[in-house]
């Protein structure tokens, strides 16, 4: 069974237009992490946030904020003014209780034109 | 510089021909794992391991095998590759849990490999 769904395969935007990245999981587990990743053009693979399953608070960092609703079991990221700099594939990621198996999303291609 | 490293960066290789991807981190990490990625498909676990001599499938292990014989190094085995094996593959590792929650995983630069 997919554990994570990026539905959206790939979003254009304008520069400085702000643009949500959808993602919605699956685990029975109570207690769970879900993470989102940058791959940039180059090719690595940049970590950007962990969430924990029992800290719903949503974060904000700089252009970046994270929107966290256990109720519809999604993990929505935003770019509030984008940049060129942000086109990417974007991960989200899900790793349950264990901590040994991860599970990848595949994948929201952002492209930001200028 | 704390790095995870693969090697090859790239491979063009034979159908049935063995070939190792090395990889190592100089992080004193215990847990490692390796991935591959496939357009539309995102990353896919294929093993991980949780210490020295400590490995365990992910979800894609079919034509894989890995040990870890040091802490340092993962290396993955295709001992007979198929051209479904042609992906980009990724090795990542991570310190151990800390009590708020799994730390990130760092990643390797990837090694592309082909199997005609």
């Amino acid at each position: 069974a997919q554990k994570v769904t990026q539905a959206q395969t790939e979003i254009s935007v304008v520069e400085k237009e702000d643009v949500t990245l959808d993602c919605v999981y699956e685990t029975r587990d109570t207690t769970y992490y879900l993470f989102w990743y940058k791959q940039p053009p180059s090719g690595e693979l940049v970590f950007l946030i962990r969430r924990n399953s029992f800290d719903e608070q949503n974060e904000i960092s700089g252009r970046y904020s994270w929107n966290f609703q256990k109720s519809t079991s999604s993990f929505n990221f935003t770019i509030t003014a984008s940049q060129v700099v942000d086109s990417a594939v974007y991960f989200c990621a899900l790793s349950e209780a264990d901590f040994n198996k991860f599970y990848f999303g595949s994948g929201t291609k952002l492209n930001v034109k200028p | 510089e704390a790095q995870v490293t693969q090697n090859p960066r790239y491979l063009i290789t034979v159908t049935g021909k063995k070939l190792t991807v090395t990889c190592s981190q100089n992080m004193n990490h215990e847990y490692m794992s390796w991935y591959r990625q496939d357009p539309g498909l995102g990353l896919r676990q294929i093993y991980y391991s949780m210490n020295v001599e400590v490995t365990d499938k992910g979800d894609v292990p079919e034509g894989y095998k890995v040990s870890r014989k040091e802490k340092r190094n993962f290396p993955l085995i295709l001992e007979s590759p198929s051209p479904n094996q042609t992906s980009l593959y990724f090795c990542a590792s991570s310190p151990p849990f800390s009590g708020k929650g799994y730390n990130e995983q760092f990643f390797g630069p990837g090694t592309r490999l082909t199997v005609l």
